[in-house]
């Protein structure tokens, strides 16, 4: 069965720290895809990044940096140097070959980022 | 621009009162869907459509009813809301294209309370 685990339900860092958002997920497709959206307080989803299960190359955009391991089955999210304005929830999702439109999503982090 | 829109973005309501949440896209998009999101479960999706006329149950349908009678509009309908059903609802749609990647673009989000 599919699922996403996002173990921490809340994180608390105090500016310019760097904060990693565990994922870990389970499928038993060998083609999905992983994701990660960010929700601010406004509640609108906003889409970070997508990663399809053939690419494990890391990736870095700017503060944010993704590490996909397939072998520990994660998808984990560091935010170097936080901010004030990352304090949000964030969310990892699945989706797999068979159903690309479905994406079951893990509980959510939140974020709260002090000044 | 292309977007998904959903009406009305706030809702108090009482319990046994129908509603209707409005979910429209511009795009020609073939699939559209609903989700609800909750404290500590994240989002779940409860009813899809791959087409006109075509609907189908997710993974939370119950007290939910949907129609597609355009390919533009996916309304949720909630015959006779009760408590639990006080969420925050996003559609989303996509391409709908089998075995392949498609973009989720979700709506802002409608913040229901059910008195």
């Amino acid at each position: 069965a599919q699922k996403v685990t996002q173990a921490q339900t809340e994180i608390s860092v105090v500016e310019k720290e760097d904060v990693t958002l565990d994922c870990v997920y389970e499928t038993r497709d060998t083609t999905y895809y992983l994701f990660w959206y960010k929700q601010p307080p406004s509640g609108e989803l906003v889409f970070l990044i997508r990663r399809n299960s053939f690419d494990e190359q890391n990736e870095i955009s700017g503060r944010y940096s993704w590490n996909f391991q397939k072998s520990t089955s994660s998808f984990n999210f560091t935010i170097t140097a936080s901010q004030v304005v990352d304090s949000a929830v964030y969310f990892c999702a699945l989706s797999e070959a068979g159903n690309t439109d479905k994406l079951i999503f893990g509980t959510g982090t939140r974020l709260q980022v002090f000044p | 621009e292309a977007q998904v829109t959903q009406n009305p973005r706030y809702l108090i309501t009482v319990t046994g009162k129908k509603l209707t949440v409005t979910c429209s896209q511009n795009m020609n998009h073939e699939y559209m869907s609903w989700y609800r999101q909750d404290p500590g479960l994240g989002l779940r999706q409860i009813y899809y459509s791959m087409n006109v006329e075509v609907t189908d149950k997710g993974d939370v349908p119950e007290g939910y009813k949907v129609s597609r009678k355009e390919k533009r509009n996916f309304p949720l309908i909630l015959e006779s809301p009760s408590p639990n059903q006080t969420s925050l609802y996003f559609c989303a749609s996509s391409t709908g294209a089998q075995r392949r990647y498609n973009e989720q673009f979700f709506g802002p989000g409608t913040r229901l309370t059910v008195l």
